[in-house]
């Protein structure tokens, strides 16, 4: 069975910074290009980032491009994203998903990132 | 820079047909953007319904449908049921691995 666990959601001060993590078990993490994707209370979703299954490319959101960075430890079927300078619109919930055929077709629990002073 | 457009609300009677649809503010969608759909209810995680243009993700029951239609994409649920009650999302894929999601249609079986 196919599981996404995400963790490092936190309450920080504008300007920080955090990793997240995101846990993949059940399948052959290696093989499939992964994503994050967050939803700010009451909106909608938004793509933020994805990395190939070698982590060779990734891709970013203009919103995140250079404040954002993904990455991924194929050894240790775990997915992460680097977020800096952190601003109060970076408050979501943020979901990590499994890339399959140019859509993601699983996807974890999410885990809370609040932004404020 | 484009947008990906959702209708921002619809409604369908139980038993009745909707169809989603998922357009662009330039240009039209195609098999090439590869869309793909997702159901959202509150406090959950998105479920994948569609991905290809118009391949059913493992689950979902043929009572939901992708295509294009004209120039847009479409998700048609037919014989609506009280739990599809949801908010839909398409998504786009843009070429060099960027991937827009549209702003989501809220369905609401009444």
């Amino acid at each position: 069975e196919v599981q996404l666990l995400e963790s490092g959601g936190d309450l920080l001060q504008p300007g920080g910074s955090l990793r997240l993590s995101c846990a993949a078990s059940g399948f052959t993490f290696s093989k499939y290009g992964m994503s994050w994707v967050r939803q700010a209370p009451g909106k909608g979703l938004e793509w933020v980032s994805s990395i190939s299954g070698s982590g060779t490319n990734t891709y970013y959101a203009d919103s995140v491009k250079g404040r954002f960075t993904i990455s991924r430890d194929n050894s240790k079927n775990t997915l992460y994203v680097q977020v800096n300078s952190l601003r109060a619109e970076d408050t979501a919930v943020y979901y990590c998903a499994r890339i399959h055929q140019d859509s993601f077709d699983y996807w974890g629990q999410g885990t809370l990132v609040t932004v404020s002073s | 820079q484009t947008v990906v457009t959702q209708e921002p609300s619809l409604s369908v009677s139980p038993g009745g047909t909707v169809t989603l649809t998922c357009g662009l503010t330039s240009g039209s969608v195609s098999t090439s953007y590869y869309p793909s759909w997702y159901q959202q209810t509150p406090g959950q995680a998105p479920r994948t319904l569609i991905y290809s243009t118009n391949t059913r993700s493992s689950g979902v029951p043929d009572r939901f449908s992708g295509s294009i239609l004209g120039n847009r994409a479409a998700l048609t649920i037919t014989g609506a049921q009280a739990d599809d009650e949801s908010d839909y999302y398409c998504v786009l894929s843009m070429g060099s691995g960027i991937r827009v999601f549209g702003g989501g249609t809220k369905l609401t079986v009444l």
